[in-house]
């Protein structure tokens, strides 16, 4: 079982419409967790980090995380073509450690 | 502030020829990291660094690969000898603490032909 996964997509939403992006995790003990947006040929770029169970909101965006599940989501309202991009999910070991384990990424198209 | 610093952007090298990385990470942070990405397996941790000190390794694929921070503002990853199966993108990126996420340099695209 992979640490961090996620559905490869792609993910096809129009726009103005709402994106769902998933990811479970297996390590129960993890405590902070993290969404990354990575266009094409660019590095990855944090959008979202996580720590409590529940919904954290930033603008357009919605981190939602239930730990007894294991599960994390990122919901994206009003999706716009520029939201096109793959989102990675990175979730931070547990044991003191400062080492994020990245998921292989859900690629999502937003079309007009 | 200048964000995380990668040298060089673009590499190409022949195969069993030496390659060095060069990263520099935020002013501050204490946390640096080296991650590859491929499209077959993803972002993968090959080694972090925190106050200079290696942490962990294990990511590190061969006794090839070998990893330096030698103070707070600069890192090597070398390979010596590349193999074409090094060809990756190489991210280096820098943290302060451990509840923050982390900041990511543009990479190092690298092929070994």
């Amino acid at each position: 079982q992979k640490e961090v996964e996620q559905n490869s997509g792609p993910l096809s939403v129009p726009e103005g419409a709402i994106a769902s992006l998933n990811c479970t995790y297996s390590d129960r003990g993890s405590q902070s967790f993290f969404w990354y947006r990575q266009y094409s040929g660019k590095s990855p770029e944090l959008i979202m980090f996580i720590y409590s169970n529940g919904d954290k909101e930033d603008g357009r965006f919605t981190a939602q995380l239930n730990k007894a599940s294991q599960y994390v989501s990122l919901l994206i309202r009003d999706s716009q073509p520029s939201d096109s991009a793959t989102y990675l999910c990175a979730v931070n070991l547990s044991g003191g450690y400062n080492k994020l384990i990245f998921g292989a990424g859900t690629r999502l198209a937003v079309h007009p | 502030d200048a964000g995380v610093i990668q040298s060089p952007r673009h590499e190409v090298t022949e195969m069993g020829q030496e390659v060095t990385l060069r990263c520099k990470p935020i002013s501050g942070h204490d946390y640096l990291f080296w991650y590859r990405q491929t499209m077959m397996r993803g972002l993968e941790l090959l080694i972090y660094f925190n106050n200079n000190v290696p942490i962990d390794d294990s990511g590190m694929p061969e006794d090839r690969f070998s990893a330096k921070m030698p103070n707070a503002s600069f890192s090597t990853l070398k390979i010596q000898p590349s193999e074409p199966r090094d060809s990756a993108v190489y991210f280096c990126a820098s943290s302060l603490g451990q509840m923050g996420g982390y900041t990511f340099g543009s990479g190092t695209r690298l092929t070994v032909v």
